[in-house]
């Protein structure tokens, strides 16, 4: 069974950092390119950034390059999200998310873990 | 603002149809596939890929189609389960990203 566990969000200062993680398990994690997405309170969804399977390639918004980094460890298949200088704006739920195939489409997805930046 | 429209809610009785669009433009939607995702409150869910493929498991009920610039979610013989919300996502050409409608919130009464 595929799984996707996000974990380390919290709250946080504004001008913090934070560490965001995705278990993988169920999959053969260095096969598949890897996503991050958020969804802000009462808003839609917001892509963050793709990882392509050894890390060699990374698509992300514009919005976050330079204080978000996107990384990934096969050996432990996982996935990871540093989230520095952080605004208020940033406050959201954060989603893991395995991209299947050609398509690009999200085929599972994580439960989320929300972070909340305040002071 | 979203890139991708989509209308804000929905609604329809148990058992009855409902379309929901999503509208986009040349650099989006026309030119690459379309995904739908049903956010009901745990795990988000992917229910159509490739424009109108289901993944093993998304009931016949829930079907997708594309043309031009818009795409369609269509969910026939509504249940109190099928309430959520739910958005269409795409690769944009230009933005060089996924961009995803604002959501649509679907209530079965």
């Amino acid at each position: 069974e595929v799984q996707l566990v996000d974990s380390g969000g919290g709250l946080v200062q504004p001008g913090g950092s934070l560490r965001l993680s995705c278990a993988a398990s169920g999959f053969p994690f260095t096969k598949y390119w890897m996503s991050w997405v958020r969804q802000a309170p009462g808003k839609g969804l917001e892509w963050l950034a793709n990882i392509k399977q050894d890390g060699s390639e990374i698509d992300s918004v514009d919005s976050v390059k330079g204080r978000f980094t996107v990384f990934r460890d096969n050996t432990k298949n996982s996935l990871y999200l540093q989230m520095n200088n952080l605004r208020a704006e940033d406050t959201a739920v954060y989603y893991c998310a395995r991209i299947g195939g050609a398509s690009s489409a999200f085929d599972y997805w994580g439960h989320g873990t929300l972070v909340t930046v305040s002071a | 603002q979203s890139v991708l429209t989509q209308p804000p809610s929905v609604s329809a009785a148990p058992g009855q149809k409902v379309t929901i669009s999503c509208s986009g433009s040349s650099s989006n939607i026309a030119n690459n596939y379309v995904s739908w995702y049903q956010f009901p409150g745990t795990a988000p869910k992917l229910l159509i890929y490739e424009n109108n493929k289901r993944p093993s498991g998304v009931p016949d009920r829930f079907s997708g189609s594309k043309s031009g610039t818009s795409a369609t979610l269509g969910i026939t013989g509504l249940q109190t389960g099928d309430e959520a919300d739910y958005y269409c996502g795409t690769w944009d050409s230009s933005l060089s990203g996924v961009v995803f409608g604002g959501g649509t919130k679907l209530t079965v009464l």
